[in-house]
């Protein structure tokens, strides 16, 4: 079946414009997950939704950033005003169910560059 | 807080040699222990993983991993590389917390394999 698929895979901007990030998880995958993959920073949580809430969105760097899931499956991570130091690839995951023995499959990963 | 430490930040081998990769890490209860692989260019990909029970878990593509909770390590252990095995490896706590999974990652291990 179809994997964790993530759109698009590169997007360069320039610094200041605003981006939209997609994921789209497993079907019927109720916990979805968002990670960003950085240099400096190594693999990083971000947000965890389960359904449509979003119970925890501790691991966002800054205002800038936000997170909406509809109808229980895709998902949009947006970047308002990017900086240079967003620059990372964004992974989503997604598990069926949101509990600690439940594996993440993640997706391929967007790669963005902020000029 | 919980952390993980991946000690190696390359490694290289020679096919057909053994592999250890290091994993220690630090959380209060008993954790929730991966190890992922990252491709060139691909998601991550799950080997193994860990909760409970037999402190030697078999994983994909021939990895194992022990538990020592004495040595709060969880180290990869492959008897002979292959030349597919050249990637990223993660090693990863699940950190409980509201009845979901959010994964904490170490820095990862690049492994190199000569022919």
């Amino acid at each position: 079946g179809a994997g964790v698929s993530q759109s698009p895979s590169n997007k360069v901007t320039e610094k200041g414009k605003d981006v939209e990030l997609r994921c789209d998880p497993i079907s019927g995958h109720t916990a979805l997950y968002w990670y960003r993959q950085s240099l400096g920073q190594g693999l990083e949580f971000l947000i965890y939704f389960q359904g449509n809430s979003a119970p925890d969105k501790s691991g966002l760097p800054s205002d800038r950033f936000s997170a909406e899931r509809t109808g229980g499956s895709v998902s949009t991570l947006t970047i308002q005003r990017t900086q240079q130091e967003d620059s990372a690839v964004y992974l989503c995951a997604s598990s069926p169910q949101a509990g600690g023995y439940n594996e993440q499959f993640f997706g391929p990963g967007t790669r963005l560059t902020v000029l | 807080a919980q952390s993980v430490t991946q000690p190696d930040i390359h490694i290289t081998v020679s096919e057909g040699a053994s592999l250890e990769l290091r994993c220690n890490y630090s959380y209060g209860a008993t954790p929730y222990l991966f190890w992922y692989v990252q491709s060139p260019g691909q998601g991550l990909q799950l080997l193994l993983k860990y909760f409970s029970g037999d402190t030697l878990v078999q994983g994909i593509k021939g990895f194992e991993a022990e538990f020592k909770r004495s040595q709060s390590s969880f180290n990869l252990r492959k008897p002979s590389v292959h030349w597919s095995d050249a990637a990223e490896y993660f090693c990863a706590v699940g950190s409980l917390s509201g009845g979901y999974n959010k994964l904490i990652f170490g820095a990862g291990t690049r492994l190199a394999v000569h022919p």
